[in-house]
């Protein structure tokens, strides 16, 4: 079975400030790891994916993930954070035969002035 | 390109009523999901179409149904309403013949139904 665990609920931080969010995953086998952005009274918008290949990899607006095997981790990160920013983000797994993603329960980044 | 449309954008029933919500998805895409995003759950998956027939089912009781029609727009049936099912129901599509358990999913803004 797969499972994900995003750490933190929220996260505060200032404008201009870098910003990591974490998410640790479970699985037994292969994975494919996905991080979305809902913005408010918006749906999900896709940030990045880890499929295969170069474990770090690069998504939209500045943002970046390195999938760590050994960890079992996907944390997002952004070095220099805007408040536009501001938003709900999750991360998701898909593995083994499961073609339907399991999504964290979300990080709430709020990006202060 | 239009995005995943949903309807309505809210909905206000009471306990025991039945709801229908609708979806959508992009032209081109074959499959639709629909998540339940209940406060501070993150999305629990409900259901997945494609090609008009269902693929997969969360954990959610009978009285959560669908379908998907020929035009590949689909409907999500929640019967006999309880105060839980308050939440916002989103659909999500993503396009045939792609690398399956990566692919991407494309989503609506959601129907937010409130069960009195």
């Amino acid at each position: 079975a797969q499972s994900v665990t995003q750490l933190d609920s929220q996260v505060p931080v200032f404008e201009e400030a870098p910003v990591e969010l974490r998410c640790n995953y479970s699985s037994s086998v292969s994975v494919y790891l996905f991080w979305y952005v809902q913005y408010p009274n918006q749906g999900l918008q896709l940030l990045l994916k880890y499929l295969s290949g170069s474990t770090l990899v690069k998504g939209i607006n500045g943002f970046e993930a390195e999938f760590n095997k050994s960890q079992t981790s996907f944390h997002l990160r952004k070095p220099s954070v805007h408040i536009s920013d501001t938003a709900e983000y999750f991360c998701a797994v898909t593995s083994g035969g499961s073609y339907i993603p399991t999504f964290g329960r979300g990080t709430s980044l709020i990006v202060h002035p | 390109e239009a995005g995943v449309t949903q309807s309505p954008t809210h909905l206000i029933k009471t306990r025991g009523q039945q709801a229908t919500l609708r979806c959508s998805p992009i032209s081109g895409h074959t499959s639709v999901y629909w998540y339940q995003q209940a406060l501070g759950l993150g999305l629990q998956f409900l259901l997945w179409y494609d090609e008009g027939e269902e693929r997969n089912r969360g954990n959610f009781p009978p009285r959560f149904s669908g379908r998907q029609f020929p035009n590949y727009s689909s409907e999500l049936n929640v019967n006999a309403l309880e105060l839980e099912d308050s939440a916002l129901y989103l659909c999500a599509s993503s396009p045939p013949g792609t690398s399956g358990r990566g692919d991407t999913q494309y989503f609506g803004p959601g129907t937010r139904l409130t069960v009195l």
